[in-house]
Order: C-alpha cells, then sequence, then structure tokens
C-alpha cells in the first residue's frame, strides 16, 4: 500500500503557482520523497525527490516539512502542459520500486 | 538520446490469445522495471531485472506472466492465455543506478482483452 495521502483533484489557473500537498506520516529516516507525474497517455515523469532539505531544479521545488511528515511540490509558473497526475512517493532507496498511490489530478486552467 | 521504447502501443486479442510486450530501455540501463495499472486501479510493480537476471518478481500476478530480457537489453513480457483481467497499461521503466536519480518510463502499451 502506498504510505502518502494526497488530495484527489485540485485546479490551478494558467500561470499561477500550483501547491501540491502530501502527507507521509509514517516515513522512516531512511525514506525519500519522490515526485511523479503521468500526463494523460504518457508513463509516468520523474518531477524531484529530497530526503530533508528543499530542493529545486528545473521543473518545480519540493518542500520538506522538518520533521518529515509532509512535503509541497510547487510549479512556480504552471501552464496547461502542466496538467496531469502527481504521485508523491516515499521509497526506501533498497526498495528499487515505486508503490504509486492514486495520486493528485491537477488541472490548469486557461 | 533515446527513451524507454514499447511496443506495440496498443494491442487487441481475445480471451485466450497469447500476447508478447516489448520493451526496449534507455540504452546502457542495467536496471529494467515492469509495472501495469488496471481498469480504476493504481500503478503497480510487476519485476525489476538487473541486467538479464530478476532481481525482484513479487509483483507478477500469476503463472501466466513470463517476463524475460535475454542478453541483457531488451525485455518481453508474454501473458499466455491471457484473460480479460488482464487488461490495462503495461509500462516499462529503466534506471542506470538504482533509481536515486528516478526511473524514466516508456509510454506504455495499452492491452485489451477481448
Amino acid at each position: 500500500d502506498a504510505k502518502t495521502t494526497q488530495p484527489p483533484s485540485m485546479d490551478c489557473a494558467e500561470g499561477r503557482a500550483a501547491n501540491l500537498p502530501c502527507n507521509h506520516s509514517t516515513i522512516s529516516g531512511n525514506e525519500y520523497v519522490y515526485w511523479y507525474r503521468q500526463i494523460h497517455s504518457q508513463g509516468p515523469q520523474y518531477i524531484i525527490h529530497g530526503l530533508k532539505n528543499n530542493e529545486t531544479n528545473e521543473m518545480a521545488s519540493l518542500i520538506i516539512t522538518e520533521d518529515r511528515k509532509s512535503s509541497t511540490l510547487i510549479l512556480p509558473h504552471a501552464t496547461l502542459r502542466d496538467t496531469a497526475v502527481y504521485y508523491c512517493i516515499v521509497q526506501d532507496q533498497g526498495a528499487q520500486k515505486l508503490v504509486f498511490g492514486q495520486g493528485t489530478r491537477l488541472t490548469i486552467n486557461p | 538520446e533515446a527513451g524507454v521504447t514499447q511496443f506495440p502501443s496498443h494491442s487487441v486479442i481475445e480471451k485466450g490469445q497469447t500476447v508478447t510486450l516489448r520493451c526496449d530501455p534507455i540504452s546502457g540501463h542495467d536496471n529494467l522495471y515492469w509495472y501495469r495499472r488496471v481498469m480504476g486501479k493504481e500503478i503497480k510493480f510487476l519485476l525489476h531485472f538487473v541486467k538479464e537476471s530478476k532481481q525482484d518478481e513479487s509483483g507478477m500476478p500469476n503463472n501466466r506472466f513470463l517476463a524475460e530480457r535475454t542478453g541483457g537489453t531488451y525485455s518481453t513480457l508474454k501473458v499466455q492465455p491471457a484473460e480479460l483481467e488482464d487488461s490495462g497499461v503495461y509500462f516499462c521503466a529503466s534506471s542506470q543506478d538504482n533509481g536515486y536519480y528516478g526511473y524514466t518510463f516508456g509510454s506504455g502499451t495499452r492491452l485489451t482483452v477481448v
């Protein structure tokens, strides 16, 4: 079973920041937080990951709370192409397999 | 570089027939994974290859499914005989390392068993 909880759906206006929350209250010390997304008719796409520090790359920012029990994925300037299902996954590096939950269906509106 | 390629993109077969799905990982990626999403359910892990060896096949649903990766390059997933509940989208992914920097997924094969 997935170890994360996400809202089933969210809406965001084009050009605004999209903030996607994720709860992972049972995360253990050696588990990372990964975010993937699946755009319609494509395979899942890796976005970003982190352990305890905030992370930023060309796609998004990841904010992890100090107690590591929750995190937020931030798409700073959402575009219509960011409409997708976003998955928050906690993963032990030794596991080498992803456990997907239902994810959050993000809709970017013009 | 070329991404993960899956063939065919769609397949429609009758119950009881055999279907073989193919996955070509990114060149040089030793790790290859199969996942699937059946109707209304989450994406589920099926198995993991390291080169030609099966590292973890805990997600394979039953013995009607056979995965191979001869020579450690491309992989095939055969379903024989196919059942209605096998319908879904089958994804392949690959990674150079243990997935720390993420896995690269293919676009999937949509299998419909009628």
